[in-house]
């Protein structure tokens, strides 16, 4: 079964420190690859999604995701983070072959102190 | 456009009462999803729907039904609540079911509380 792993559950920073987010899938075959952002008491909002293409992919706010293939990885990174990406950070994964099912991790909370 | 909304924003029942979840989008998306977020669970995939008139189950679909009648709304009940239905109930729809088309984009949520 497809299944999504995000390796830190809270994470803790400073203005301006920069961020990685680590996330794993398990699948061997095409995926579709996304981070969504949940901001305190909002809906999720698409950060940024992986098709095909450079596996480096830019999202909104300074965010970035590398695809590796060869790790099943999809992290996230901010070289400089701010107060406002206080929020909560979900990796998802859709297999292609599979149907619609988007898969989710379990989230990581990123609280920036200013 | 107003994307994905949800009504109501937040109820509460008593065990054993019946209620149901609006979801509606002017996007004129063909795929319309429920989804439920607990507590360091992620969020979980309740019931689905590739179209009008159809629907499918998803991860965790005991104890809700689902109804798709116009392709813009999508219905989600549960016939006697339990207090482990207590979540926030998203609500999703994309234009298609992967690739680009697959993008999903979000409701504001419905906070349920069951007691």
């Amino acid at each position: 079964a497809q299944s999504v792993s995000q390796h830190n559950h809270h994470v803790i920073l400073s203005e301006a420190a920069s961020l990685e987010l680590g996330c794993n899938y398990s699948y061997g075959g095409t995926v579709n690859l996304f981070w969504y952002v949940q901001y305190p008491g909002q809906h999720l909002q698409l950060l940024l999604k992986y098709f095909s293409g450079d596996p480096l992919v830019k999202g909104i706010k300074g965010f970035e995701a590398e695809f590796i293939k060869s790790k099943f990885s999809f992290n996230l990174r901010k070289p400089s983070v701010q107060w406002s990406d206080t929020a909560e950070y979900f990796c998802a994964v859709n297999a292609r072959q599979a149907g619609t099912a988007l898969i989710f991790g379990k989230g990581t909370t990123l609280s920036v102190s200013s | 456009n107003a994307g994905v909304t949800q009504t109501p924003k937040f109820r509460v029942l008593k065990t054993g009462q019946s209620m149901t979840l609006l979801c509606a989008q002017d996007m004129n998306h063909e795929y319309m999803y429920w989804y439920r977020q607990d507590p360091g669970m992620g969020l979980r995939l309740i019931h689905y729907s590739v179209g009008e008139g159809t629907t499918a189950k998803g991860e965790v679909p005991d104890g809700y039904n689902v109804s798709r009648l116009k392709k813009q709304n999508f219905l989600l009940g549960l016939e006697s609540a339990a207090p482990s239905q207590t979540s926030v109930y998203f609500c999703a729809s994309s234009y298609g079911g992967s690739g680009s088309f697959g993008t999903q984009y979000f409701g504001p949520g419905t906070r349920l509380l069951v007691l």
